[in-house]
């Protein structure tokens, strides 16, 4: 079944420590994104992509990386985690902006 | 700065009912305004997308309007069932997706 997976599901993650969320997407989008979710404050895009070999910066990409060496895959790096990174984390594709975005399952990751 | 603004944050209807939910934009810039569905510890759903040129999209029972003028879009679910149940998100697309935090609806049967 086509579509996005992200790994792991979950984590829990010592502050300081350096972790990377997988993201890999099978229908050739162009596009890509990274976005974290919050208790009431929605979903906020943290990096994106608009093609392999390029990265952009959302809203809120500050502590986090991202790379794009092709267009199945997008992962988000946290290179030294704390706590205000604890969050469920989403990403996403499109064939390009501003199409219609297909989601991931989501990560949630603790940081103690 | 774009801001969405979803209303009401949570709403219970008994299963049949006609609904309206309500997702307000403050620069009406946009180039779309998308719909979502997430159910809880799940992703993010497309439902529908409304190009800033259109008026209206249907997908079965779901009617999705925009108004860019008054930066408001409305999505009309009809003949609700206990299925529907889920966090229905709007976002608006200017430069980039920003996302409304969503309104949490059930339907009791």
């Amino acid at each position: 079944i086509a579509g996005i997976t992200q790994a792991p599901t979950s984590q829990i993650l010592a502050a300081g420590r350096r972790m990377t969320l997988r993201c890999t997407q099978d229908m050739r989008h162009n596009a890509m994104y990274w976005y974290r979710q919050d208790l009431g404050l929605g979903l906020r895009l943290i990096h994106y992509s608009n093609t392999a070999g390029t990265t952009g910066k959302g809203e809120v990409p500050d502590g986090y990386s991202v790379s794009r060496a092709n267009t199945d895959d997008f992962p988000l790096t946290l290179a030294s985690a704390v706590p205000s990174q604890t969050s469920v984390y989403f990403c996403a594709s499109s064939e390009g902006s501003p199409l219609r975005q297909f989601f991931g399952p989501g990560t949630r990751l603790t940081v103690l | 700065k774009q801001e969405v603004t979803q209303i009401p944050a949570a709403l219970s209807v008994p299963e049949g009912e006609n609904l309206v939910l309500n997702c307000s934009f403050t620069d009406s810039a946009i180039y779309n305004l998308q719909w979502f569905r997430q159910d809880p510890g799940k992703g993010l759903t497309s439902l529908l997308l409304i190009q800033s040129s259109q008026r209206e999209q249907t997908s079965g029972r779901l009617n999705a309007s925009l108004d860019k003028s008054s930066g408001r879009s409305t999505l009309y679910i009809a003949a609700s069932q206990p299925g529907d149940s889920a966090t229905y998100l709007c976002a608006a697309y200017t430069d980039k997706l920003i996302f409304g935090t969503g309104t949490r609806l059930q339907v009791f049967p």
